[in-house]
C-alpha cells in the first residue's frame, strides 16, 4: 500500500531563517504529490503540486518543492520564514482518487 | 476565490444517534470526498464520489457510514449510529477532475 512520511513531528525555526520539511513517498512508477498547510480552526489549503516535468515546482507564500525520484522524496522549503508560516504542514500522495497523507509536521517560528 | 463550505463548524451528540454533515462543494467541481483526522493523528481518506455514486472508498467507510448529493449543491455525510471513536474533524472536499482537492474548514464531530 502507498505511504507517505513525513519524518519530522515538530521543527521550529528562527523567523527569516531557512526551513526545509522532509517527505519521502512509498510507491509510484510517476507519483502525484502535493504540500497542504493547516492553520489552526481551519481547513487543508494547497501550497503546491507535482505531477510532472520540471522537479521544482513552486507554490503559494513562497514555498517550493523538489521531487527527487532515487530517493523518493518531496520536500518542502522556503528560504526566509514568517511568523504566519506557523501551522502544520501535510505532505500527501494521489492513490486512485484518493489522497494518502503523511502524518504531518508541525512548523512554530520562533522571534 | 469559491471555496467549500461545511457545516455546522461543531457537532455534539450522544453515541447512538445519527448525525448528517452538510457539505457545499465548489460549483463547478464534478468530484466530492469527505477525510477524517482524529485529533493528533493524520487526516485519513474516507470516501470519493463521482457522477452520483462512490468512486473509491476506504476501509474505515463501513455500513455505519452513507454519502448522498440531495440536490445539486449540497454533499452530506450520514453517520448512522455514531461510536466515541467517530469524534474527530471531518473534512469535505472537491476537484473539477482527480486532485488537488480543495477542502472545507471541516466539522468538529464529538461523540459523548
Amino acid at each position: 500500500a502507498q505511504s507517505v512520511t513525513q519524518p519530522d513531528i515538530h521543527i521550529t525555526v528562527s523567523e527569516g531563517a531557512s526551513l526545509e520539511l522532509r517527505c519521502n513517498y512509498s510507491y509510484g512508477a510517476t507519483p502525484y504529490l502535493f504540500w497542504y498547510v493547516q492553520s489552526p480552526g481551519q481547513g487543508l489549503q494547497l501550497l503546491l503540486k507535482y505531477f510532472s516535468g520540471d522537479t521544482l515546482v513552486q507554490g503559494i507564500k513562497g514555498f517550493e518543492a523538489e521531487f527527487k525520484r532515487s530517493q523518493s522524496s518531496f520536500n518542502l522549503r522556503k528560504p526566509s520564514v514568517h511568523w504566519s508560516d506557523a501551522a502544520e504542514y501535510f505532505c500527501a500522495n494521489q492513490a486512485g482518487t484518493a489522497l494518502i497523507f503523511g502524518k504531518g509536521t508541525t512548523l512554530s517560528v520562533s522571534s | 476565490e469559491p471555496e467549500v463550505t461545511q457545516t455546522p463548524s461543531h457537532q455534539v451528540t450522544q453515541m447512538g444517534q445519527e448525525v448528517i454533515l452538510r457539505c457545499v462543494p465548489i460549483s463547478n467541481h464534478l468530484y466530492f470526498y469527505w477525510y477524517r483526522q482524529i485529533l493528533g493523528q493524520k487526516v485519513e481518506f474516507l470516501v470519493s464520489f463521482y457522477n452520483n455514486e462512490i468512486s473509491e472508498k476506504s476501509e474505515i467507510f463501513d455500513d455505519q457510514f452513507s454519502v448522498e448529493r440531495p440536490d445539486g449543491s449540497n454533499f452530506t455525510l450520514k453517520i448512522r449510529s455514531t461510536k466515541l471513536e467517530d469524534s474527530a474533524m471531518y473534512f469535505c472536499a472537491s476537484s473539477e477532475s482527480t486532485p488537488p482537492l480543495h477542502f472545507g474548514n471541516g466539522t468538529r464531530l464529538t461523540v459523548t
